[in-house]
């Protein structure tokens, strides 16, 4: 079993849809849990940092943790063709830059116009 | 400002050969990581600089890999006598030390090895 879980999709909807992205984890010691979004031949970029379980939001993103299921959620409301790229769930056991992250395998969106 | 810059942007070369990778990390950012990402997966963590020295070099997979940062700015990734199954694209990070480990992605060099 890979450390972190994440269904590769693609996962297609239309456009003003609500997408929900999830990642599972095996390792309790993840404390810091990010989202990535990647455009095709680009590098990942950071949408959503999180450290405690509960719900974060920014604009139309939402991402949620919850430990003690060892379950991270990436929620994109209103969905825009714009938003089709892989989302990368990236977890880190300790802050401050001292570890790598450990990264899903990306789940594909495509939104449909 | 500029963002981490990766050089080149894309590698062909063929089995048995060296090839170098090169990271302009952000002006100031004193961590660099390094990662691999193959075809339909997620990055695969390799080794974090903190400064000149490599902190965490777990990642590596084998002794063909290495990478130096000598002033600890630009990075150099070095892969000897490569094979087939080093296709992949390396991607290179950088962060500012201490409270959020926000990492910054270049956009990769594309390794192929024929």
């Amino acid at each position: 079993q890979k450390e972190v879980e994440q269904d590769p999709g693609p996962l297609s909807v239309p456009e003003g849809a609500i997408v929900s992205l999830n990642c599972t984890y095996s390792n309790s010691a993840f404390q810091y849990f990010m989202w990535y979004r990647q455009y095709s031949r680009k590098g990942p970029e950071l949408l959503m940092y999180t450290y405690s379980s509960g719900n974060k939001e920014d604009g139309r993103f939402t991402a949620q943790v919850d430990k003690s299921s060892k379950y991270i959620s990436l929620f994109i409301r209103d969905s825009q063709p714009s938003d089709s790229a892989t989302y990368l769930c990236a977890l880190e056991l300790s802050g401050g830059g001292a570890d790598g992250l450990t990264f899903g395998k990306g789940t594909h969106l495509i939104i449909q116009p | 400002g500029a963002g981490v810059s990766q050089t080149p942007s894309n590698k062909v070369t063929e089995k048995g050969k060296y090839v170098e990778l090169r990271c302009d990390p952000i002006s100031g950012h004193t961590a660099l990581y390094w990662y691999r990402q193959s075809l339909g997966q997620g990055p695969e963590f390799l080794i974090y600089f903190q400064g000149t020295g490599a902190a965490d070099d777990s990642g590596l997979p084998n002794d063909r890999f290495f990478a130096v940062r000598p002033e600890g700015s630009v990075s150099t990734l070095k892969i000897q006598r490569t094979e087939r199954g080093d296709s992949a694209v390396y991607l290179c990070a950088s962060s500012l030390s201490g409270g959020k480990n926000i990492q910054y992605f270049g956009a990769g060099t594309r390794l192929s090895v024929l």
